[in-house]
């Protein structure tokens, strides 16, 4: 069975930093490019940043270019997301997703709440 | 203009069918994209349902259901989700996704009351 677990989230004060964890199972990790995508309290899903199998490659949505950064351990089968300089805008459940193209399988999220 | 338009409500009665529209913007061209549909229930994560490029690329998702299917109107730049038989369990939000420019495009999404 295919599962995803995020983990990492909180609530941060504007300009400080998070690392989001997502640990899966039940599939190859290292055969699957990976994505985060997150949700704003009652608002739709914003694509955040995706990364390619053995991390060469990463893309990133203008709104955390240079802010945030992917990256992953596929010895640990483990998704990271590290957030900076946080800003009130980026409080969001934020999902871990398999693929790039379509996400056919998705964690339950983390929130991470920005307030001071 | 958003890259992908999706009316933000629909209603529809049980059993009936439901088409659930994801407009591109002009310039690009449904037919170079592969999109991919989600459902989402209130507290839940997004589901996905399935995935339509042409009649013959296209993929449905692990368990969902054949009432679930997709296609595109070519005349309206258009990528539809239809769903047959509806339920009330259908009732939910759908959101339509494509990459697009080296990054991943959600439309707004369609709040559908099965009603």
């Amino acid at each position: 069975e295919v599962q995803l677990l995020e983990s990492g989230g909180g609530l941060v004060q504007p300009g400080g930093s998070l690392r989001l964890s997502c640990v899966v199972s039940g599939f190859t990790f290292s055969a699957y490019f990976m994505t985060w995508v997150r949700q704003a309290p009652g608002r739709g899903l914003e694509w955040v940043s995706a990364i390619s199998l053995s991390s060469g490659t990463t893309y990133y949505a203008d709104s955390v270019m240079g802010r945030f950064t992917i990256s992953r351990d596929n010895s640990k089968n483990t998704l990271y997301l590290h957030l900076d300089s946080l800003r009130v805008e980026d409080t969001a459940v934020y999902y871990c997703a398999r693929n790039l193209e379509l996400f056919d399988y998705w964690g339950q999220g983390t929130l991470v709440t920005v307030s001071s | 203009q958003a890259v992908l338009t999706q009316p933000s409500s629909l209603s529809a009665s049980p059993g009936a069918s439901a088409s659930l529209t994801c407009t591109l913007r002009s310039g690009i061209n449904v037919a170079s994209y592969r999109i991919s549909w989600y459902q989402q229930k209130p507290g839940s994560p997004p589901q996905y349902l399935l995935s339509f490029k042409s009649d013959s690329d296209k993929q449905q998702g692990s368990g969902v259901p054949s009432r679930f299917s997709a296609s595109k109107d070519a005349s309206a730049n258009t990528g539809i989700l239809l769903i047959s038989g509806l339920q009330s369990e259908d009732e939910a939000d759908y959101y339509c996704m494509i990459w697009h420019s080296g990054a991943v495009v959600f439309g707004g999404g369609t709040k559908l009351t099965v009603l």
